[in-house]
């Protein structure tokens, strides 16, 4: 079972570039998320989404673009990225509350 | 709104010996509570969790941790350390309602020999 995959794993951007991460489930969860991790600050929540054709706003949401047109699948897009999107973000799903999450191994950005 | 405050940003501890890292939440209607573990370089594992019943939650790699409705706290206690729980540890909470888990700062467990 692969769980939850994240692609990519590093990536390294320059000011006002855009990219997408890609986070894949294999286990038919109804609910996907995108944190950040930020040194001191635990995880913050960037964009959810509580089934395939739904998205929501977490904390942290701006600068930051989100799409599930498969169940499986939760692309999450920065537009313009900026040194303030400098993080490790992390995907995780669950199919509720009660179950707790699984996450990916995270994507390492870096925004020079 | 949940919120969760990790008391300790990092706990160093000699090898074999107890260490506990505290967790207090607020919220206002019934919840759920999290330890999760990241080890470097990884993503987040599941620890163990409080859902309902008995107060005393046992978890995986001889962790537990005790649920405190009145003093809203959910602390993590392991009797012995070992070098390989190094690791950044996480509080989590979550309304009965809700699909949205709330993150406390974490607590960085440093195991010295």
């Amino acid at each position: 079972n692969a769980g939850v995959t994240q692609t990519p794993k590093f990536r390294v951007l320059k000011t006002g570039q855009s990219m997408t991460l890609l986070c894949a489930q294999d286990m038919n969860h109804e609910y996907m998320y995108w944190y950040r991790q930020d040194p001191g600050m635990g995880l913050r929540l960037i964009h959810y989404s509580v089934g395939e054709g739904t998205t929501a706003k977490g904390e942290v949401p701006d600068g930051y673009n989100v799409s599930r047109l498969k169940k499986q699948n939760f692309l999450l897009g920065l537009e313009s990225a900026a040194p303030s999107q400098t993080s490790v973000y992390f995907c995780a799903s669950t199919n509720g509350a009660r179950g707790g999450y699984t996450f990916g191994s995270g994507t390492r950005l870096t925004v020079v | 709104a949940q919120s969760v405050t990790q008391l300790d940003s990092q706990v160093p501890v000699f090898e074999e010996a107890p260490v506990e890292l505290r967790c207090n939440y607020s919220s206002s209607v019934s919840v759920y509570l999290f330890w999760y573990v990241q080890y470097p370089n990884q993503g987040l594992q599941l620890l163990l969790k409080y859902l309902s019943g008995s107060t005393l939650v046992k978890g995986i790699n001889g962790f537990e941790a005790e649920f405190n409705k009145s003093q809203t706290s959910f602390h993590l206690r392991k009797p012995s350390v070992h070098i390989s729980d190094t690791a950044e540890y996480f509080c989590a909470v979550s309304d009965e309602n809700g699909n949205k888990l709330v993150f406390g700062a974490g607590t960085i467990l440093r195991v010295k020999s």
